[in-house]
C-alpha cells in the first residue's frame, strides 16, 4: 500500500529565510498534488506535478518532483507572514475511477517576523 | 468558476438525530469525493462517486450513507453518529482528462464543521 510522509512535520522559520519540505512515497505514481490549508479552513490546490523532474512555481513557493527517488520537494523563498498555514503533499495512488489520493500528515509551517 | 459548495457549515446534532451534509459544484466534474478530517490529521477519504456511480467506499461505517442524486449534487446522510465522529468534512470534485478515465485536480469545498453530541 501507498505511503507518504513528510517531513518536516512542524517548521518555525524566519521571515526572509528559505527552507524545503520533503514528501517521500513508497510506490510508483503518475502524479502528485500539494495543497495548502489554512486554520478551519478548507484545502487549496497549489501545484500538480505529472512527471519526472516537473517544476512549478508560484510566488515564493517553487515545487519539484523526482520519480526515481520518489521524492517532491516544496521550497519556500524569503518566507512571508502570509505563508503560515499546513502544507499537505498527496499522491495518487490505483488507477482510473478506483485511483484516490494519498495524503502525507501534513507540515505545519510557521512564519515569525 | 472553480467553487465547491458545501451546506451547512456547521453541525450539531446528537446522537440519535438524522441530518444531511450536501455538496454542489457546477464546473462539470465527474467525479466527486468526501473526506473526513480530524484535528492536525490529513484528510481521509471515505466515499467516491464516478459518473454518479459509487466507485469507492472506503469501509465507512454504515451510520454514514453518501448519495449522488445528479452529476452537480453529493449528499452525505449521518444517522446514529457518534462523539467520534466530530470533525470537519470535506466535499471535493474533479474532472476526467482527455487520457482514459484520469482524472485531474481535485477542488475541494469549505466543509461542515460536524460536533456530535
Amino acid at each position: 500500500e501507498l505511503k507518504v510522509e513528510q517531513n518536516p512535520l512542524f517548521l518555525s522559520m524566519q521571515e526572509g529565510k528559505n527552507y524545503t519540505i520533503y514528501c517521500n512515497y513508497s510506490t510508483t505514481s503518475d502524479r502528485l498534488y500539494w495543497y495548502r490549508q489554512d486554520p478551519g479552513k478548507s484545502l487549496e490546490s497549489l501545484f500538480v506535478l505529472l512527471s519526472n523532474g516537473a517544476v512549478k512555481q508560484e510566488g515564493r513557493l517553487m515545487a519539484s518532483l523526482d520519480t526515481k527517488a520518489r521524492l517532491s520537494t516544496l521550497h519556500i523563498t524569503a518566507a512571508v507572514h502570509d505563508l503560515s498555514a499546513t502544507y499537505f503533499c498527496a499522491v495518487f495512488s490505483g488507477s482510473g475511477n478506483t485511483g484516490k489520493l494519498i495524503f502525507g500528515q501534513g507540515t505545519t509551517l510557521q512564519v515569525k517576523p | 468558476d472553480t467553487e465547491v459548495t458545501q451546506t451547512p457549515k456547521h453541525l450539531v446534532m446528537g446522537m440519535t438525530n438524522k441530518k444531511s451534509l450536501k455538496c454542489e459544484q457546477h464546473m462539470g466534474h465527474r467525479a466527486m469525493y468526501w473526506y473526513k478530517q480530524k484535528a492536525k490529521k490529513p484528510p481521509e477519504l471515505m466515499f467516491v462517486y464516478s459518473y454518479e456511480k459509487l466507485s469507492i467506499n472506503e469501509s465507512v461505517p454504515s451510520r454514514f450513507s453518501p448519495e449522488c442524486p445528479n452529476s452537480s449534487l453529493l449528499n452525505l446522510h449521518l444517522h446514529a453518529l457518534q462523539p467520534e465522529d466530530s470533525a470537519l468534512y470535506l466535499c471535493a470534485s474533479s474532472r476526467y482528462t482527455s487520457e482514459v478515465k484520469r482524472t485531474d485536480t481535485q477542488y475541494f469545498g469549505p466543509g461542515t464543521r460536524l460536533t456530535v453530541l
